[in-house]
């Protein structure tokens, strides 16, 4: 089955700067990539996903690339603010069956 | 987005009794529904997929006669915890997929504290 991986499991930024967050998946069938974000107690929100077709999105501050070949998917987002402080995680599936979650990236931004 | 709810957000039961959790989708009918158990500080860990008037298909590793799952209708998921024991305690959470295979997304229910005692 599909097993994701995410790194780094704790980020800590500046406000303004900039944070990445990579994942990578092993079932190269996967075609659909979402990133939530959670706080804490509460539902993950879906801030941003990418489906196979295509190798990048944004949307405002935050963006995500796809490379299909290597595996892997990462999210940027840009100008971090305090509120951006959460949990994201990745995910990955085969047309959103049996989605596989990665271990999380607990951000924390810096005022 | 779409609407999933999710009763009752928090629950405390003794043990060795049975504890169920509703998951609903309120402006969307979901042939698919996803329940996830969650630990403090860990990921959101697959339990089942839920179809809608079928039998759920369980990952591997999760009892399916200790989390029953019925998915009577298009908008309703029920997770029962059967003789439920401490190490059961957890973050319960549904998810719900929308729209055709070909392009959906899956939302969240706001997920429910157990608790056994």
């Amino acid at each position: 089955g599909e097993n994701v991986e995410q790194h780094p499991s704790t980020l800590s930024v500046q406000e303004g700067d900039s944070a990445v967050i990579k994942c990578t998946y092993s079932d190269s069938a996967s075609n659909y990539f979402p990133w939530y974000k959670q706080e804490l107690g509460k539902r993950p929100q879906l801030i941003i996903d990418i489906r196979s077709n295509v190798g990048e999105k944004k949307d405002q501050r935050i963006a995500v690339t796809l490379n299909k070949t290597a595996k892997h998917f990462s999210l940027h987002i840009t100008e971090t603010q305090p509120e951006d402080s959460a949990v994201y995680f990745c995910a990955a599936s085969i047309q959103n069956n049996d989605m596989r979650f990665g271990a999380g990236t607990r951000l924390t931004v810096k005022p | 987005g779409a609407v999933v709810s999710q009763h009752p957000s928090w629950v405390i039961c003794k043990s060795g009794t049975s504890v169920k959790i509703e998951c609903r989708s309120l402006d969307f009918q979901a042939t698919t529904m996803f329940w996830y158990r969650q630990f403090p500080k860990q990921s959101l860990m697959l339990m089942a997929t839920s179809n809608e008037g079928s039998k759920a298909t369980y990952e591997q590793g999760v009892e399916k006669d200790k989390f029953l799952i019925n998915h009577a209708s298009l908008t309703l998921s029920t997770l029962t915890v059967t003789s439920a024991h401490p190490e059961d305690s957890s973050f319960y959470i549904c998810s719900a997929r929308t729209g055709t295979i070909s392009g959906n997304t899956i939302y969240f229910g706001e997920g429910s504290w157990l608790t056994v005692v």
